[in-house]
């Protein structure tokens, strides 16, 4: 069974910053692209970050372009988002995502930037 | 950017009844084209991949058409269950964008 476990959200000032991962099992880790995507409460899904299965090729919003990176730690089966600078406007839910055509999804982790 | 234009936003409707929902690309996309049911509180659920495929495990009276610019997915005779938001997402091209969601309500 496929499992895909965020952690690291929290409430953060901002300007401030954080790293989410997202454990995974259930699959061959370093045979799928990853991404996240964040919903902002009450709101539609936004697409923020992809990697491809060896971690050679990022991509990213251009909302959080200079600001997150996306990595892949591919003996610990684990996906990363560093978020630095955050604004208010990244407050949401952060859901970690498996494959190019996003088949299976986490049940997300909430990030707060508030003073 | 591919923009993703979903429609309606909101729709009421009665179980059993048959439902369709659309969303149009900006530009052409192929068949790179997928939908996914979430439910208040819940990751969203991927019922169709490839614009027309059934993910495993999804009752058959879900089904998606379309290819190009313009895609369905329509419920052929809804269920209790079945009442939630509904998301297009196009993965043609980065980045991936989404529909803005239909949210589907018991009439």
């Amino acid at each position: 069974e496929v499992q895909l476990v965020e952690s690291g959200g929290g409430l953060v000032q901002p300007g401030g910053s954080l790293r989410l991962s997202c454990s995974t099992s259930g699959f061959t880790f370093s045979d799928y692209a990853m991404s996240w995507v964040r919903q902002t409460p009450g709101k539609g899904l936004e697409y923020v970050s992809g990697i491809n299965n060896n971690g050679g090729s990022t991509y990213y919003a251009d909302s959080v372009k200079g600001r997150f990176t996306i990595s892949r730690d591919q003996s610990k089966n684990t996906l990363y988002l560093q978020m630095s600078s955050l604004r208010v406007e990244d407050t949401a839910v952060y859901y970690c995502v498996k494959g190019f055509y996003f088949d299976d999804w986490g049940q997300g982790t909430l990030v707060t930037v508030s003073s | 950017d591919i923009q993703m234009t979903q429609s309606p936003s909101s729709l009421s409707a009665s179980v059993g009844d048959r439902v369709t929902i659309t969303c149009r690309a900006s530009q052409g996309i192929r068949n790179d084209l997928g939908w996914y049911q979430q439910k208040p509180g819940k990751a969203p659920k991927r019922l169709i991949y490839a614009a027309s495929s059934l993910q495993s495990g999804v009752p058959s009276r879900f089904s998606g058409s379309g290819s190009g610019t313009e895609f369905t997915l329509t419920i052929s005779s809804l269920q209790p269950e079945d009442f939630a938001t509904y998301y297009c997402l196009q993965h043609n091209s980065y980045p991936r964008t989404f529909g803005q969601g239909t949210r589907l309500e018991i009439k």
